[in-house]
């Protein structure tokens, strides 16, 4: 049971770049979420997804795009990387929305230059 | 809308001494309460939770917290730290499933790094 997994670890962008960071769960899990963490910003919630086949926008969605084609997937995609967008990415999971808390992954450090 | 306040961003404390981090939230409707714990380059670990019921809240590696509804609080407490404490403390608030179309997503405060010191 390896809980969430994401890749890759780390990644450097040139700006304009386009890259797909993946997300796994093997919780059987329905919900699963997106957050960028930014020094002293705590974490933010970019998209995140209710079940298979639908996402939704978190509270910072531009310039992301997100896919959940399959229920242990959750693909956030960068199609033209800024700077703006260097950060820690984490991906969570989550059994219900209630009395569920999140699982965590370990993150990917994206650079982006 | 809801929001979290961590009221101190760095809290240095000696190993072996009691610790509390702060942290206020608002909201109008009632809500579900968490902290996590981040140790340095990793993803986040559920610390404990308040769903309802009892306002004194266990978790894990001896950290408690007390809900406090009158002054919408959530503070967590350690009587006795420990180096391998040293880490950064979320407190993230939830709302009930489907509220303001949230569909129940976290909100969390900006993080307390807690420094235990030998």
């Amino acid at each position: 049971n390896a809980g969430v997994t994401q890749t890759p670890k780390f990644r450097v962008l040139k700006t304009g770049q386009s890259m797909t960071l993946l997300c796994a769960q093997d919780m059987n899990h329905e919900y699963m979420y997106w957050y960028r963490q930014d020094p002293g910003m705590g974490l933010r919630l970019i998209h995140y997804s209710v079940g298979e086949g639908t996402t939704a926008k978190g509270e910072v969605p531009d310039g992301y795009n997100v896919s959940r084609l399959k229920k242990q997937n959750f693909l956030l995609g960068l199609e033209s990387a800024a700077p703006s967008q260097t950060s820690v990415y984490f991906c969570a999971s989550s059994g219900g929305t209630l009395t569920y808390g999140q699982y965590f992954g370990p993150g990917t450090r994206l650079t982006v230059t | 809308a809801q929001s979290v306040t961590q009221l101190d961003s760095q809290v240095p404390v000696f190993e072996e001494a009691p610790v509390e981090l702060r942290c206020n939230y608002s909201s109008s409707v009632s809500v579900y309460l968490f902290w996590y714990v981040q140790y340095p380059n990793q993803g986040l670990q559920l610390l404990l939770k308040y769903l309802s019921g009892s306002t004194l809240v266990k978790g894990i590696n001896g950290f408690e917290a007390e809900f406090n509804k009158s002054q919408t609080s959530f503070h967590l407490r350690k009587p006795s730290v420990h180096i391998s404490d040293t880490a950064e403390y979320f407190c993230a608030v939830r709302s009930p499933m489907n509220y303001g179309g949230s569909q129940g997503n976290l909100i969390f405060g900006k993080g307390t790094k807690l420094s235990v010191k030998p």
